[in-house]
This record gives C-alpha cells, structure tokens and sequence, in this order.
C-alpha cells in the first residue's frame, strides 16, 4: 500500500458526459500528479500540481482539468468525454515539488469506461 | 525531449533463469531514470532509481540496473526469476529540466514454472 488513496475504483459513463476523478496524496507529500495509461497511448504524463499550485504540464487535454485543494487532495476532472478517454487514471505524489528527482508513490488507480 | 524505449513488450523466461529487461533512453540533460513495476490490477512501484553517483543501482526484490552512458542504456536485470515477479515493468526518464517523468511502452515479464 503506497499510502496514495483514488477514488472511484471504476467509472461507467457515456460519451458526452464529465466525470470527476479523486486523489488524496500520502500524509506529508505537498505533490500530486496525473497520469493516464491506455492501450494505444502507454503511460503519459498529465500535469503535476505542488502545494495547490500547477507545477507541470504534460499531454493533457484541454477537456481536462485538474486542481489541487488547501487539504492537498486533487481532483481530474474530464469532460465532453470520448470514447478514447477510456483508460486507467493514476495520481501519484512526493514529498516536494522536485518532481523527476523525486520518488512518486502511485495509487490504485481509477478504471474509466466510457461507453 | 526525452524519450524511453523498452525493447521487447513481452518476455518470458523460466522459475529460476537470469531476467533481462532492456531500456534505452534518449535525452538532452543528464537523465534520472527508473524502474517500475505494475502488478495487475495495482499501481506502480518504484523498484529502484538511478540520479548521479555509482551507476550500479540496486533494488527491491533482488533487481539491479546499471547505468551505461556510452550506450543511453539503463537495463533491468536480476540473477534468478521468481514466480511471483510476473508483471509489467516500466523504465522512466526525468531530468532536473523538468518535473515530469516520461515512461516507455512497458514489457510484460511472464515466468514459466
């Protein structure tokens, strides 16, 4: 157990709708970041937010959008969805906002279907 | 840009043989690259780091990479697979020029008894 919490575990939805993801980072860890892996893209980095503030920014949609609240916890939030955003979402964090020096502890992860 | 490939997507060897599994990487600044492991249905773990220093790196669970410069290589390898090392593993890039880590494609290691 990385100490990383998501919720949900697994989401159904339908093309057009929005969906939010939930991360809460392991106690201490002022760094999260997203991450989505699918079939056809791998693993790909999505943006990285370090004490409520946008760190990083990989190949993320602009139906995407993530925040990170004063409590540290992160949401994802997907809207107009496809049915090519269907993957596994994970959130990960670390102590600072170092990012690539820094080990990134990853949770579960959140298994969207969008039908 | 930095750029992971993992050669080989599945691998399979026998209970008890020699495990390799091969990372070469491309990048601008000098890399910090890593090894992950995903067991199913789990996030990933870290199995070990390489950043500066002894470019022997050794992890968890036995594993060990070594860091080639000359040859933008960082291989995985471990002296005699378990049964219970089956999963996919993930070889990683990062740089202090940036934040993100960029991961290759993933090899799926499977151990025959």
């Amino acid at each position: 157990d990385s100490g990383v919490t998501q919720t949900p575990k697994h989401l159904i939805t339908a093309t057009g709708q929005r969906v939010t993801l939930r991360c809460s980072p392991r106690s201490g860890d002022l760094s999260v970041y997203w991450y989505q892996q699918s079939l056809d893209q791998g693993l790909q980095f999505l943006i990285q937010y370090y004490n409520g503030e946008e760190r990083a920014k990989g190949n993320i949609l602009e139906r995407f959008s993530a925040q990170q609240f004063p409590d540290l916890h992160s949401e994802l939030n997907l809207s107009s969805l496809e049915l090519g955003d269907s993957a596994l979402y994970f959130c990960a964090s670390s102590v600072g906002g170092g990012g690539a020096l820094e080990t990134q502890y990853f949770g579960p992860g959140t298994r969207l279907l969008v039908l | 840009a930095q750029s992971v490939t993992q050669l080989g997507s599945h691998v399979s060897v026998s209970e008890g043989a020699l495990v390799l599994l091969r990372c070469n990487y491309s990048s601008s600044v000098p890399p910090y690259l890593f090894w992950y492991v995903q067991y199913p249905n789990q996030g990933l773990q870290l199995l070990l780091k390489y950043t500066t220093g002894a470019t022997l790196v050794k992890g968890i669970n036995g594993f060990e990479a070594e860091f080639k410069k000359s040859e933008t290589s960082f291989h995985l390898t471990k002296p005699s697979a378990h049964m219970s090392d089956a999963a996919e593993y993930f070889c990683a890039v990062g740089s202090n020029a940036g934040n993100m880590l960029t991961f290759g494609g993933g090899t799926r290691l499977m151990v025959k008894p």
